[in-house]
């Protein structure tokens, strides 16, 4: 069975840091490229980040240019977001997904509130 | 970046009926287009990818249609498990954008 686990959301302040890890189980993590969507309250799907198979390669949303990071674990099967400089308008349930033919695989979504 | 205009925004209908969502690129993205559903709470699940393509498990109900700037997603006899939310989302090449979603709702 495949599964997408995310976790490390919560409550930060403005200006602060968190890492999301997503733990993949059920398909071959090592072969398939990976992304990050996020969705605000009561708001649209946006896409974050991705990250090619081997890792060498990775792209970004220009609302999170140069404050984002995606990366990839292949021993331990997870996929990381590392968020600096958060606002509050990065407030959203982060999901990671498995990215194939477009996004086929989604974790169940970790919340990220940015508030002082 | 490509940009992903969806219409309608919101869409009323009833259980038998068939309904069609329109996509719009704003530049030419081949077929690589998929559509998702989402019900709230939950994650978005894939329906159709490559334009057209039915993903694995997903009622033949459901199709798609489209190439180069404009998609359709129809549903061809409405049930009621069929009332969310739908978005649809180009992968021609990073960034990857999504339509701002069209609600289905019950009349």
């Amino acid at each position: 069975e495949v599964q997408l686990v995310e976790t490390g959301g919560g409550l930060v302040q403005p200006g602060g840091s968190l890492r999301l890890s997503c733990a993949v189980s059920g398909f071959t993590f090592s072969s398939n490229a990976m992304s990050w969507i996020r969705q605000a309250p009561g708001k649209g799907l946006e896409w974050v980040s991705g990250i090619s198979v081997r890792g060498d390669r990775t792209y970004y949303a220009d609302s999170v240019k140069g404050r984002f990071t995606i990366s990839r674990d292949y021993p331990k099967n997870t996929l990381s977001l590392q968020m600096n400089s958060v606002r509050a308008e990065d407030t959203a349930i982060y999901y990671c997904a498995k990215d194939l033919k477009g996004f086929e695989q989604w974790g169940q979504g970790t919340l990220v509130t940015v508030s002082s | 970046d490509i940009q992903m205009t969806q219409s309608p925004s919101t869409l009323s209908a009833s259980v038998g009926d068939r309904v069609t969502i329109t996509c719009r690129a704003s530049q030419s993205i081949s077929s690589w287009l998929a559509w998702y559903q989402q019900k709230p709470g939950k994650a978005p699940n894939l329906l159709i990818y490559k334009a057209s393509s039915l993903e694995s498990g997903v009622p033949s109900r459901f199709s798609g249609s489209g190439s180069g700037t404009e998609f359709t997603l129809t549903i061809s006899s409405l049930q009621p498990d069929d009332f969310a939310t739908y978005y649809c989302q180009h992968y021609s090449s990073y960034p990857y954008t999504f339509g701002q979603g069209t609600k289905l709702e019950i009349k």
